[in-house]
């Protein structure tokens, strides 16, 4: 599976959009890229994922590009129960979910 | 909302014991997983299974074992608990195809285990 960096954290003000980037330049076409999200050592927790088109569903938007080697999650408008770390996860469908570091969001009042 | 349950939440045990975490899931799904993540790191995949009789060993060595009798079924075994054991362990499944939006990996709340 394909490598990714995420910066290891981000502050994002109450309302505003957290705009979350993930690089993954060794991606291959067949990798789909995910993002999960864990608040305060819970189990992860799924919010989207994509191969090739930018994705939205309720909870987020993903935008990929077009040479699909980086990524960015966007959380519209986010609110302090947004504040997690968020995973970004490259893989193929045989291969399992490798979880790296992450970026630690933090929601600022 | 994913339905794929844990027990105990919490367990607090001596050094020696035998202790088994259990993991359900009520969405048929084929494959499940067991991670071990320690207070602010990363999640370490240890343990998965792909159906019934079947069970691998993930990334991280454990000395856990695991078994897969039915299908909701994957509970985790340490035949005698030591301090370093000491750790969430968290249980999760998946299921359908490539790409579809069931393929996606479901997590259940995890179990906090100290080994005293």
């Amino acid at each position: 599976d394909a490598k990714t960096t995420q910066p290891p954290s981000m502050d994002c003000a109450e309302g505003r959009a957290a705009n979350l980037p993930c690089n993954h330049s060794t991606i291959s076409g067949n990798e789909y890229v995910y993002w999960y999200r864990q608040i305060h050592s819970q189990g992860p927790q799924y919010i989207i994922h994509g191969l090739k088109n930018n994705e939205t569903n309720e909870m987020a938007s993903l935008i990929i590009t077009e040479d699909r080697k980086s990524s960015t999650l966007i959380l519209p408008h986010a609110t302090l129960r947004d504040t997690a770390v968020y995973y970004c996860i490259v893989r193929s469908g045989a291969n399992n979910l490798f979880f790296g570091t992450g970026t630690r969001l933090t929601v600022i009042p | 909302e994913a339905d794929i349950y844990q027990t105990p939440r919490y367990l607090v045990i001596g050094t020696g014991k035998k202790i088994t975490l259990e993991c359900s899931q009520t969405m048929g799904h084929d494959k499940m997983y067991w991670y071990q993540q320690d207070p602010g790191m990363e999640l370490h995949l240890i343990h998965y299974s792909y159906g019934v009789n079947s069970t691998e060993k993930g990334d991280l060595s454990s000395e856990s074992t695991v078994s897969r009798i039915r299908t909701e079924h994957f509970p985790l075994t340490l035949e005698s608990a030591r301090p370093s054991h000491t750790s969430q362990y968290l249980c999760a499944s998946r299921g359908g195809r490539e790409g579809g939006t069931w393929e996606t990996q479901y997590f259940g709340p995890g179990t906090r285990l100290l080994v005293l």
